[in-house]
Order: structure tokens, then C-alpha cells, then sequence
């Protein structure tokens, strides 16, 4: 299995402002996975971030309003910038499953953002 | 495009009865499955999966899960519910550990 911390657990936004969420996991991991789950709704993927290489969006998501950096093996950040309300969300980190586990996604706690 | 229906927005159930809830996914291939809890104020926790083989699944907390690739769906059972299983259920389908959500399922559990 894999640990994953994410920080700030929480945060209060002016709108026009950037917050940068940090997910750091106790083992190498080659894909990390940033999702947004907005009030009352589902995950939905933001991208993926390899490292060595640029973040992979899905559509409907920018990397000029979501910048994500991948700088080892252990830790990914994602900015979500220029706040408006409707970013108000519980963003996520997520990784591949280790140890021989397989296929499987393994979840940070989540930052829930709220823009004001 | 893969996709995942999870048909009910919300359930009640009395604590000590039998759940279930309902996914149905939409997947070209071989589909990995998942059913993963959120606990309010948590993150999201893996119950059970499906790769292949058995097609019960059994996972943690009681819980298990069968695959029906005739009707593609992978519907999660629980035998007798408890106070602390009151959260949100999510069925997810994917590979490469990128997977897509269903809409979610809120049980809530009355005494």
C-alpha cells in the first residue's frame, strides 16, 4: 500500500488568488493522479503527472489554470489558479498501488478549498 | 469512453438489514472494478476490486461484490448493515490506476 499526505488539509481563498496543494508518498510511484470533487458531485480527473515529463490533462481542464509540478518520485504539487468560487472544491492526490498489490488507487485525505 | 451509472442518489437502510447498491459500467475491455467508501470528512478508502478471476469478490468491512459481465454490472452487498457504514459509496472502472466515478451512492443508516 501507499501513504499519502496531502497539505493544506483545508483552506479559505480570496477569489483572484492561487492556493498549490502538495501530495508527498512514502514510496516511489511513477504516475500520480490529481482529481476534483466538487460539492455534492463525483471525482473527476485533472490530470496526470509523470515524472520527468509535463502533466497529461483531461479534457476540460488547463494546465494554465491547474500548473502541476512532478519533481521526483515522491511528491507532486498542484496549483489551482486564479480562484473564482466555483473552484471551491475537495481537490485529491492519488497513486498507483505498491507491494504488489496491482492495479489499484490509493487516495490522499484531500484538500477541501473553499474560495470566497 | 468508459463510464460508470451508479442508478441511486440516495439510500436508507435500518441498521441490521441487508444493502445493496448498484453500478453498472460501460468499459471496452476487460474492466478493472472498485467500490470505494467516503466517510464524511474522509478520504476515499478501496472496499474491494475485480480484475479477474472469481467473480465474488469479498473486501473489507464486510462487504463484497459480484461481477456480471452479462449485465455489466458490479453491485455491492453488505448482509447486515451498522451505524458506521452510513457514508458515500462510489464504483469506479479503469486501468493504469486512472479511473472514472460514478455519481456516488449516500447510504444512510437508521437505528
Amino acid at each position: 500500500s501507499a501513504v499519502i499526505s496531502q497539505k493544506p488539509s483545508r483552506d479559505i481563498c480570496q477569489r483572484g488568488t492561487s492556493l498549490t496543494i502538495q501530495c508527498q508518498v512514502d514510496s516511489q510511484v511513477t504516475m500520480m493522479f490529481w482529481y476534483r470533487q466538487q460539492p455534492g458531485q463525483s471525482l473527476t480527473l485533472i490530470a496526470t503527472a509523470n515524472q520527468g515529463s509535463e502533466a497529461t490533462y483531461e479534457s476540460g481542464f488547463v494546465i494554465d489554470k491547474f500548473p502541476i509540478s512532478r519533481p521526483n518520485l515522491t511528491f507532486s504539487t498542484l496549483t489551482v489558479s486564479n480562484l473564482s468560487p466555483e473552484d471551491s472544491s475537495i481537490y485529491l492526490c492519488s497513486v498507483e498501488g505498491t507491494g504488489g498489490s496491482g492495479t489499484e488507487a490509493f487516495f490522499g485525505q484531500g484538500t477541501r478549498l473553499t474560495v470566497v | 469512453a468508459q463510464s460508470v451509472t451508479q442508478p441511486d442518489i440516495h439510500i436508507t437502510v435500518s441498521e441490521g438489514a441487508s444493502l445493496e447498491l448498484r453500478c453498472n459500467y460501460s468499459y471496452g475491455a476487460t474492466p478493472y472494478l472498485f467500490w470505494y467508501v467516503q466517510s464524511p470528512g474522509q478520504g476515499l478508502q478501496l472496499l474491494l476490486k475485480y480484475f479477474s478471476g472469481d467473480t465474488l469478490v469479498q473486501g473489507i468491512k464486510g462487504f463484497e461484490a459480484e461481477f456480471k459481465r452479462s449485465q455489466s454490472s458490479f453491485n455491492l452487498r453488505k448482509p447486515s448493515v451498522h451505524w458506521s457504514d452510513a457514508a458515500e459509496y462510489f464504483c469506479a472502472v479503469g486501468d493504469d490506476y486512472k479511473l472514472s466515478f460514478g455519481a456516488g451512492t449516500t447510504v444512510t443508516v437508521r437505528a
